[in-house]
């Protein structure tokens, strides 16, 4: 079975610029994360969908970040405007329920400079 | 908010030795899991512990889930350079929310 598939794996943007991030989950799973990691904050959560719906995106960090599922297969991760300090890797990230284990993409490594 | 710390942040052993790594909360987990992440890579689940005082083997990797469900450890035997990557554990609350820990960064020396 494919795994979470996330693109792009590397992005490299100026500031100010869009950035569309994007999944696409493991078949069947109906949970969806968005995790964001950074040596300083470590791995963070950004927004949970739970049957495509938006459970908890309390982790958002501002209105410049926001996210979409709009079905059980695909999902993006929008930056706009995007500033350096957003550099990242986005992790997406599904499950079968909420609290079973989790499986990772490979992460978009996304650079703002 | 992180609610979970790990301890030592980083580790860096020779081949044969064993070590272990700490995860400690003031928050009961309903179950705890540690995850690898290797470099390039998302992390991938080892284990899953639930209940308090459980110890679970994945062959030189020793997972124990402390009694009051707050804290856990990771006890590796005779590391190997393969063992080399990012250790997470997640605590899991009531609602099945997971929050990872800190991380511990581990290199072993050949």
């Amino acid at each position: 079975d494919a795994g979470v598939i996330q693109s792009p794996r590397h992005e490299v943007t100026e500031m100010g610029q869009e950035v569309t991030l994007r999944c696409k989950p493991i078949s069947g799973h109906n949970s969806l994360f968005w995790y964001r990691q950074t040596m300083m904050r470590g791995l963070e959560l950004l927004i949970y969908f739970n049957n495509n719906v938006p459970i908890d995106d309390s982790g958002m960090p501002e209105d410049r970040f926001s996210a979409k599922m709009p079905n059980a297969s695909f999902s993006t991760l929008k930056i706009q405007p995007s500033e350096p300090r957003d550099s990242a890797v986005y992790f997406c990230a599904s499950s079968w329920t909420r609290g079973n284990t989790i499986y990772f993409g490979e992460g978009s490594w996304l650079t703002v400079v | 908010t992180q609610l979970l710390e790990q301890s030592p942040q980083f580790l860096s052993i020779q081949e044969g030795e064993n070590l272990t790594v700490y995860c400690n909360s003031s928050s009961v987990f309903s179950s705890l899991q540690w995850y690898r992440q290797e470099p390039g890579e998302g992390p991938v689940l080892l284990v899953t512990v639930v209940t308090g005082g459980e110890v679970k083997k994945l062959k030189r990797l020793t997972f124990q889930f402390g009694d009051a469900r707050k804290d856990s450890s990771l006890h590796i035997t005779a590391a190997q350079p393969g063992d080399t990557g990012l250790y997470l554990c997640a605590g899991a609350n009531t609602g099945n929310q997971f929050y990872f820990g800190t991380g511990t960064s581990l290199t072993v020396i050949p």
